[in-house]
């Protein structure tokens, strides 16, 4: 089965733009996570989705950061504005359902903010 | 908020010697998952423990998750240099089995 796939793998962006980044998460998964990994730390979740609904997102910095899952398929994750310490790798995985042991993750996009 | 913490940060072995890496959550755990990143790649899903005390062995990598399920640890025999990356534990709690990964240990092997 084809993996979780991520759009871009790079991006450079000054502070204050926009950026988005897509997700398509493997066929079937109803669970689609977004993760921020910083350099040299582990993930953070930011937003958990089930199905299309948000199930949780107590760690997305909301005045910047917004995700939707439309369909329950394909999610978008944005920034607006971004800041410096926004640079960090995206993570999108994937889940059968919540309570999966599996998550399947994308490669993931790399951004700097400069 | 829940806060899952691994030590060491960083490992150095000889190819050939042993390795682990223990886990410990401030939280009681539903589970726990071991990922393992390769550098520059994407957390790989290695095993899920949900029993208290629950013992799971892969050839070389043995996994345990603690009477209390507050805490695991990870133990490779024999390292090898395909075994270089970051180990990740990740502990599952709550209704919706959020997830919080710990901060990992970077295992260095050296031929």
């Amino acid at each position: 089965e084809a993996g979780v796939a991520q759009s871009p793998r790079y991006k450079i962006i000054e502070k204050r733009q926009s950026v988005a980044f897509w997700c398509n998460p493997i066929s079937g998964h109803a669970t689609l996570y977004w993760y921020q990994q910083i350099l040299g730390q582990g993930p953070k979740l930011l937003i958990q989705f089930q199905n299309n609904g948000v199930v949780d997102d107590s760690q997305l910095p909301k005045d910047r950061f917004s995700a939707e899952r439309l369909k329950g398929v394909d999610s978008t994750l944005k920034i607006q504005p971004a800041k410096l310490e926004d640079s960090a790798v995206y993570l999108c995985a994937s889940s059968r359902v919540a309570l999966a042991a599996e998550a399947f993750f994308g490669q993931g996009t790399r951004l700097t903010v400069v | 908020g829940q806060q899952v913490m691994q030590i060491p940060q960083y490992q150095h072995v000889q190819e050939g010697e042993d390795f682990t890496t223990y886990c410990n959550s401030s939280t009681t755990l539903s589970n726990i998952q071991w990922y393992k990143q390769r550098p520059g790649g994407h957390p790989v899903f290695l095993i899920q423990l949900v029993k208290s005390g629950e013992v799971k062995k892969q050839k070389r990598l043995t996994f345990q998750f603690g009477e209390a399920k507050k805490n695991s640890s990870l133990h490779i025999t024999a390292t090898q240099t395909t075994d270089v990356g970051t180990y990740f534990c990740a502990g599952r709690s709550g209704g919706y089995q959020k997830v919080t990964f710990g901060t990992g240990t970077k295992l260095q092997v050296i031929p």
